[in-house]
């Protein structure tokens, strides 16, 4: 079974700094999916960034972008000039590219707190 | 507006006594599923449904039942609820057009489940 795993259960910036989310799975897959979802306090769950394992060139959405590095099965998340409004819950997910099932596998999450 | 609407947002019940909660979305998708999130663990697949009468298993299935009758509602039934199934609790969609990695999940507000 797949798994996904965030190392850092909190982390915490400065508002207008740079922070690295990390995040690395387990597949013997070659093709595959790897998303960033943000969970504010609201509680929805907001796509920020995909990346399909086929596709060497990272993701980039505005500030977020990605670093994914498919022999290390690494794919953390880069958010630059960050803003109030980004803190929240991250969670990174995976989701087989073939089969009857589009579940997401979660990791626990990182909570990202912006400070001013 | 495309929307996966959850209700109720919140309850608090007492062990035993039956519960449903609602999923219904306006996207005419065909998938649909359910996810607990707890903390610490991240969201798991309950339950899932690829289209109208067809649904299988996710990873925590025990203790819940779904029905898919009409497709763009997906409920989920608690017959006998316990305290460890009190969690928050989320429902969402997507297409089968095109990659499925394209399609983006789209998740209810969520429903928090207080069973006493």
């Amino acid at each position: 079974a797949q798994t996904v795993t965030q190392s850092q259960p909190e982390m915490s910036v400065q508002e207008a700094e740079t922070v690295t989310l990390s995040c690395t799975y387990d597949t013997s897959e070659s093709n595959y999916y790897l998303f960033w979802y943000k969970q504010p306090p609201s509680r929805q769950m907001i796509l920020v960034i995909r990346q399909e394992a086929y596709k060497q060139q990272n993701a980039t959405e505005n500030r977020f972008s990605v670093n994914f590095q498919k022999a290390a099965k690494s794919f953390s998340l880069k958010i630059s000039d960050s803003q109030l409004g980004d803190t929240a819950m991250y969670f990174c997910a995976f989701m087989h590219s073939g089969g009857s099932n589009y579940k997401l596998t979660f990791g626990k999450g990182t909570l990202l707190t912006v400070n001013p | 507006e495309a929307q996966v609407t959850q209700n109720p947002r919140y309850l608090i019940t007492v062990t035993g006594k039956k519960l449903t909660v609602t999923c219904s979305q306006n996207m005419n998708h065909e998938y649909m599923s359910w996810y607990r999130q707890d903390p610490g663990l991240g969201l798991r697949q309950i339950y899932y449904s690829m289209n109208v009468e067809v649904t299988d298993k996710g990873d925590v299935p025990e203790g819940y039942k779904v029905s898919r009758k009409e497709k763009r509602n997906f409920p989920l039934i608690l017959e006998s609820p316990s305290p460890n199934q009190t969690s928050l609790y989320f429902c969402a969609s997507s297409s089968h057009r095109g990659k499925r990695g394209n399609q983006p999940q789209h998740f209810g507000d969520g429903t928090r489940l207080s069973i006493l």
